[in-house]
Parts: structure tokens; sequence; C-alpha cells
């Protein structure tokens, strides 16, 4: 079965620090992915896609790929308090995506 | 409006009942979808359209039933629901149905079977 795994969490992390999330995948065949960031009680919101490996940098987020570990993470930059939510990977399957179950980060003032 | 909007943001029913959620994107895309969010679980992708036509019925129990009247509205079609089914049901639009295009989701509606 085609998974995507995530660390449920919580990641706790001061305000300032760089957060790092991780997300490995079974697919192979999974050539595009997504992050999204999820509030308690919201609808998820996408942050970044990713769909070559290496690093892929919007503001104080970078999404990395690496294809041959059947690997992606997410850093999160000058980590800020309203960054405190549930974040899921995503892999892009033939027309469907694949979703984690997310990792709750909590950032601390 | 922008976006993908959803109606109702809450919705209480019993069993016997039969209620409708509805879906409408503004974004000129092709593909609408049907996901259900279940506490602790991931994301679980119901139904996917593309043009209107289904393309993914992915073995969801037949009380709830998808319509796609044309590609800018989705709606789903409750009755004689189990309290089972009680969850965020989330909407979703992508500009087409390969897995590399990029799904935005609508605000959801918080389903609760009594």
């Amino acid at each position: 079965q085609k998974e995507v795994e995530q660390n449920s969490g919580p990641l706790s992390v001061p305000e300032g620090a760089i957060a790092s999330l991780n997300c490995t995948y079974s697919d192979r065949g999974s050539q595009s992915f997504f992050w999204y960031r999820q509030y308690s009680g919201k609808s998820p919101e996408l942050i970044m896609s990713i769909y070559s490996n290496g690093d892929k940098e919007d503001g104080r987020f970078t999404a990395q790929l690496n294809k041959a570990s059947q690997y992606v993470s997410l850093l999160i930059r000058d980590s800020q308090p309203s960054d405190s939510a549930t974040y899921l990977c995503a892999g892009g399957g033939t027309y469907k995506y694949i979703f984690g179950t997310g990792t709750r980060l909590k950032v601390l003032a | 409006e922008t976006g993908v909007t959803q109606t109702p943001r809450h919705l209480v029913m019993g069993m016997t009942n039969k209620k409708s959620l509805k879906c409408e994107q503004h974004l000129g895309h092709n593909a609408m979808y049907w996901y259900k969010q279940s506490a602790k679980k991931p994301l679980e992708l119901m139904f996917v359209y593309s043009l209107e036509e289904r393309v993914e019925n992915n073995s969801v129990p037949s009380r709830f039933s998808p319509e796609c009247p044309n590609s800018s509205h989705l709606f789903l079609h409750l009755h004689t629901l189990q309290p089972e089914d009680s969850a965020l049901y989330l909407c979703a639009s992508s500009q087409g149905i390969s897995g590399s295009y990029e799904q935005y989701f609508g605000p959801g509606t918080r389903l609760t079977v009594t």
C-alpha cells in the first residue's frame, strides 16, 4: 500500500528557531510533493510544492526533496507562534494525492 | 467570492435525514475532489471529478452520493448516515487531475451525525 509517513509530534521549538518537519513516502512513482498547513478547526492551506530533487525556498519556508531516499522535508526559519499548526505532507500520484497524518508543530514564545 | 467555498460550514443531522453539501470553486479549475478528514487519520479521498465526469469512487458507501453539474460546482448528497460518518468534509479543486497539480481546499463542512 502506498503511504506517506510523518511523525505526529508535537514538535516543540522556541520562537526564532528553525523547525524541521520530515516526511517519507513509499511510492517511487510520486513525482510531486506538497506541504500544507492546517490550523486547528480549519482546512489545509497550501504552503509549498516541490517537483525536483534539491531545495526550494519561499520566504521563511524551504522544501527539500530527495527522491533516491524517498524523503521530503520542510524547514521553517525564524519560527513564530503563528506557525503553530499541523503540517501535512502529500505525494502526488497519477491523479490523486496520498496524504500523511501530519506533524503538529508548537512554537513556544 | 474567491477560491473554494463550501456550505454549510456546520451541519448536525440525524441518521434518517437527507442533506446536501455544496462546493463552488472560483479558480477556473477543471478537477474537483471530496475528502473526509477524521481525527488521527490521513485525509481520505472520496470522489474525484474531471470536467464533470467522475474518475474516482474510492470505495465510498452508497449513503454518500456526489453530483457535479458543471466544472465549478460539486455536491455531496447525504442520506441515512451513521455516527462514524461525523467528520470534516473538505472540497478541493485543481487545474487538472494529474497529481502534479496543486490542490486548493475550501473551508470544509463540520458534520455531526446524531
